[in-house]
């Protein structure tokens, strides 16, 4: 079975430090990987996604994510934060199955 | 191009009522998932439907909940005598019929408060 850990919960940064986000997955073959925010009481917005090819991913709001299969990890990270980033971040996994598996997310906030 | 449209946005239910959630997927998109969100927690799929079949229900409880896609009109969630533990955000997705990738476009999500 797929499943994705989320080891932080809860991250603070400083408007415009570097932001890594971790994710890791479970899967036996190669995953289809993604990342969606989440605004309080907002629906998911994606931000990338990773199905095959290049590693490093681009995604929107400046966001990008590095595909590792030897660590089983898809982190998230933004070169400089801004205050409007402050959200909820999940990754996820699709393998076989169409339905995504979700990690239990992290919230970002954003300190000025 | 109007993305996924779900409503109503928040819904009130006692116990023992029933409750009814509707999705619009985007135009052209022929795929639809629910998933539910518990507080403080990531969202956990529920079913996945086509047009008029139910694909994958794997995560559905086996009581009192069901869902539907007709061939015309919204997909359909329906919970039966709710309970205050079905209190939570449920979000529709939708994906084109030739996404590779399983990529899902989610809506706003209906927040069921059951009092």
């Amino acid at each position: 079975a797929q499943s994705v850990t989320q080891p932080d919960i809860h991250i603070t940064v400083s408007e415009g430090a570097s932001l890594e986000l971790r994710c890791n997955y479970s899967y036996g073959a190669t995953p289809y990987l993604f990342w969606y925010v989440q605004s309080p009481g907002q629906g998911l917005q994606l931000l990338l996604k990773y199905f095959s090819g290049d590693t490093l991913v681009q995604g929107i709001k400046g966001f990008e994510a590095e595909f590792k299969r030897s660590q089983s990890s898809f982190n998230l990270r933004k070169p400089s934060v801004h205050w409007s980033d402050a959200a909820e971040y999940f990754c996820a996994v699709a393998g076989g199955r169409r339905a995504l598996t979700f990690g239990s997310g992290t919230r970002l906030q954003v300190q000025p | 191009n109007a993305g996924v449209m779900q409503n109503p946005r928040h819904l009130v239910r006692r116990r023992g009522q029933e409750a009814r959630l509707r999705c619009s997927p985007m135009k052209g998109h022929s795929h639809v998932y629910w998933y539910r969100q518990l507080p403080e927690e990531g969202l956990k799929f529920m079913v996945y439907l086509q047009k008029e079949n139910i694909i994958d229900e794997s995560g559905m409880p086996k009581e009192r909940f069901s869902a539907e896609f007709p061939k015309e009109g919204p997909s359909i969630l329906r919970i039966q005598q709710v309970v205050r533990g079905d209190s939570a955000a449920y979000f529709c997705a939708s994906s084109p019929p030739d996404s590779a990738g399983y990529e899902q476009y989610f809506g706003p999500g209906t927040r069921l408060t059951v009092t």
